[in-house]
């Protein structure tokens, strides 16, 4: 069975610094992960993904992901923190060619960005 | 291009009333699913579809029922509320059941059950 464990449930950075969330993942094949964004008040957006293409994934806002196998990992960061980058988190995993009905949701890093 | 589209975005119910949640889409995704969300839980998958004319149970099917018509519309039904349905409910669409491309949500709608 797969599972997937966002590490800190909410996380506080300064502007300017780096930003790491941290995801780990249980499954027993190499799974897609997806990473969400949730602005207040609105759905969820993907950030990006990965399907077994590159291992470093770049997504949106400048956000990147590495897919890490020996780790069982797939951290998001950013160089730079935002304002606009508060937000809450969501790590996703599901097993490579099944159903959208297999995709296990984290249970969310909320981030906050201090002046 | 609207997406997917949610209504109502806020609801209060009483006790034993029944509502139906609209999801709508115009992006002709085959595939479409409602989820709960609460505070320290994620997303948690009610019911979902895979084309007009098939559904099937999530994780927390109890107390909902959903119907597809059409490939646009997925509409999410409270039989009878209790205050546990209090939460942000979601609806998801993805363009192929196996989603390789990722979900596309709509905004939400909150409920509260008193």
């Amino acid at each position: 069975a797969q599972s997937v464990t966002q590490l800190g449930s909410h996380v506080s950075v300064s502007e300017g610094a780096l930003v790491l969330l941290r995801c780990n993942y249980s499954s027993s094949v190499p799974p897609y992960l997806f990473w969400y964004v949730q602005y207040p008040n609105q759905g969820l957006q993907l950030l990006l993904k990965y399907t077994s293409a590159a291992t470093l994934v770049k997504g949106i806002n400048g956000f990147e992901a590495e897919f890490k196998k020996s780790e069982t990992s797939f951290h998001l960061t950013k160089p730079s923190a935002h304002m606009s980058d508060a937000a809450e988190y969501f790590c996703a995993v599901t097993p490579p060619g099944s159903s959208a009905s297999k995709i296990i949701f984290g249970s969310g890093t909320r981030l906050s960005i201090r002046p | 291009n609207a997406g997917v589209t949610q209504t109502p975005k806020f609801q209060v119910l009483k006790t034993g009333q029944s509502m139906t949640l609209q999801c709508a889409q115009d992006m002709n995704h085959e595939y479409m699913s409602w989820y709960r969300q609460d505070p320290g839980m994620g997303l948690r998958l009610i019911h979902y579809s895979v084309g007009a004319g098939i559904t099937d149970q999530g994780e927390v099917p109890n107390g909902y029922n959903v119907s597809r018509s059409t490939t646009e519309d997925f509409p999410l039904r409270l039989l009878s509320a209790a205050p546990s349905q209090t939460s942000v409910y979601f609806c998801a669409s993805s363009y192929e059941r196996r989603l390789g491309g990722g979900y596309t949500f709509g905004s939400g709608t909150r409920l509260t059950v008193v």
